[in-house]
């Protein structure tokens, strides 16, 4: 495998439910990004992880928990959701923090009933 | 804060030249960035412009000029499959995206 790989590509929760997306990748990054896509806003930035450390967090709703245990790998985990927050959650990577370039995994389609 | 500026939507013909423009107000400022996204599909890194001037990949050239805080995405040679959104990205510690501007390329 290359590139960046999320799954679920889609997901069906309901407000009580406990979910977590996964993101993994294989270009050797040190920062990893979670960004939230909804329809008609742009792509949001909502946790930034450079060498598994969390170095920002964009005011994001304590429901949403992030978990990143190792460079290449990042987690998303969600509980007691809103169906506002149904949107694609997308994953990136970049060589480090400072680097223009974002690689992308494909999204999970999240939505909460 | 930051702020970018995009037109929502552009429409071309095939083989036509398209540009599009991006205006941004930010404080701390390392780059502009350019993302196509495919309906239904992740987004995928263009260019990058660092420094003022015009960067060229292909069909696709980027222009930065800081002293404007203006950037553009131009495309040559318009195809069918280069209909998508275009979002400009302004690089600070983080990067800051623009809402999009969906490419209409007609036969």
């Amino acid at each position: 495998e290359t590139g960046v790989t999320q799954t679920p590509r889609h997901l069906v929760m309901g407000m009580t439910n406990k979910k977590s997306l996964k993101c993994e990748q294989h270009l050797g990054h040190n920062a990893m990004y979670w960004y939230k896509q909804s329809a008609k806003k742009p792509l949001e930035l909502m946790f930034v992880y450079n060498f598994k450390e969390q170095t920002e967090n964009n005011s994001v709703p304590s429901r949403f928990s992030p978990e990143c245990p190792n460079s290449s790998h990042l987690f998303l985990h969600l509980h007691t959701l809103q169906p506002e927050d149904s949107a694609l959650y997308l994953c990136a990577s970049s060589r480090d923090r400072g680097t223009g370039e974002l690689f992308f995994g494909e999204g999970s389609r999240l939505t909460v009933l | 804060g930051q702020s970018l500026e995009q037109p929502s939507e552009v429409t071309a013909v095939e083989g036509a030249i398209v540009q599009i423009n991006c205006t941004y107000q930010t404080s701390g400022f390392y780059g502009l960035s350019w993302y196509q996204q495919h309906d239904g599909g992740a987004p995928t890194f263009l260019s990058y412009n660092g420094l003022d001037g015009l960067e060229e990949t292909g069909r696709f050239s980027s222009f930065l000029s800081r002293s404007d805080s203006y950037g553009y995405l131009l495309l040559q040679e318009l195809q069918m499959k280069d209909s998508a959104s275009y979002f400009c990205a302004v690089k600070e510690v983080k990067s800051t995206f623009g809402d999009g501007t969906t490419l209409t390329v007609k036969p």
